[in-house]
């Protein structure tokens, strides 16, 4: 247990819905991340907010809108996804960005999978 | 280009011996370095985390060395086990308030 909560765990959706993953930290931290991790792939960093302040987006389609309302809630919301999209999705916390600050504490993840 | 790379993708080594893991980086200069194990299916746990200016860490039976000179560190698990059998990552701490930048990882599987 690593005080970083995702809802829900498994998600199967067709390319027309609509869902949101969500993410809680129960650590204090200030900064939270959103990965995709495919099939024996490495981590790819989707997101990044800082103090609510999103300070990444690494290219990622618009399909995928992230939404932070405050320090400890993250959500990742999914709308005409593509079969591509099927991956693990971790969610991350850290204390800040800092340098020393930013080891992070990882999510169970969402195993979603996009028929 | 910046570059951090983790020597191969698999590892395979007999119970009890030391394994070792090694992590390269180039045009990179870590304040800090992580290493994460991360199992099938779950998310990455941290593990250690070593300074640029400490040679070697150790926890229990894992031991960390960073050498800035050489623009590497290696990770060691000695009297390894099946249990340690994992995905092995490690993540530069490039300082400037950036996230981690982590390599794509070492499978380890240890053979009882």
């Amino acid at each position: 247990e690593t005080g970083v909560t995702q809802t829900p765990r498994h998600l199967v959706m067709g390319m027309t819905n609509k869902k949101s993953l969500k993410c809680e930290q129960h650590l204090g931290h200030n900064a939270m991340y959103w990965y995709k991790q495919s099939a024996k792939k490495p981590l790819e960093l989707m997101f990044v907010y800082n103090f609510k302040e999103q300070t990444e987006n690494n290219s990622v389609p618009s399909r995928f809108s992230p939404e932070c309302p405050n320090s400890s809630h993250l959500f990742l919301h999914l709308h005409t996804l593509q079969p591509e999209d099927s991956a693990l999705y971790l969610c991350a916390s850290s204390q800040d960005l800092s340098s020393g600050g930013n080891t992070q504490y990882f999510g169970p993840g969402t195993r979603l999978t996009v028929l | 280009s910046q570059k951090i790379e983790q020597n191969s993708e698999a590892l395979n080594i007999q119970e009890g011996k030391t394994a070792t893991l090694t992590c390269n980086y180039t045009n990179y200069s870590p304040a800090y370095l992580q290493w994460y194990r991360q199992d099938p299916g779950r998310g990455p746990v941290f593990l250690l985390l070593i300074r640029e200016n400490e040679k070697e860490k150790r926890k229990e039976r894992l031991k960390v060395t960073f050498d800035t000179t050489l623009k590497q560190s290696l990770f060691h698990i000695t009297a390894s086990q099946p249990a340690d059998s994992a995905t092995y990552l490690c993540a530069l701490d490039t300082s400037g308030n950036t996230p981690l930048v982590f390599g794509k990882g070492t499978r380890l599987s240890v053979i009882a």
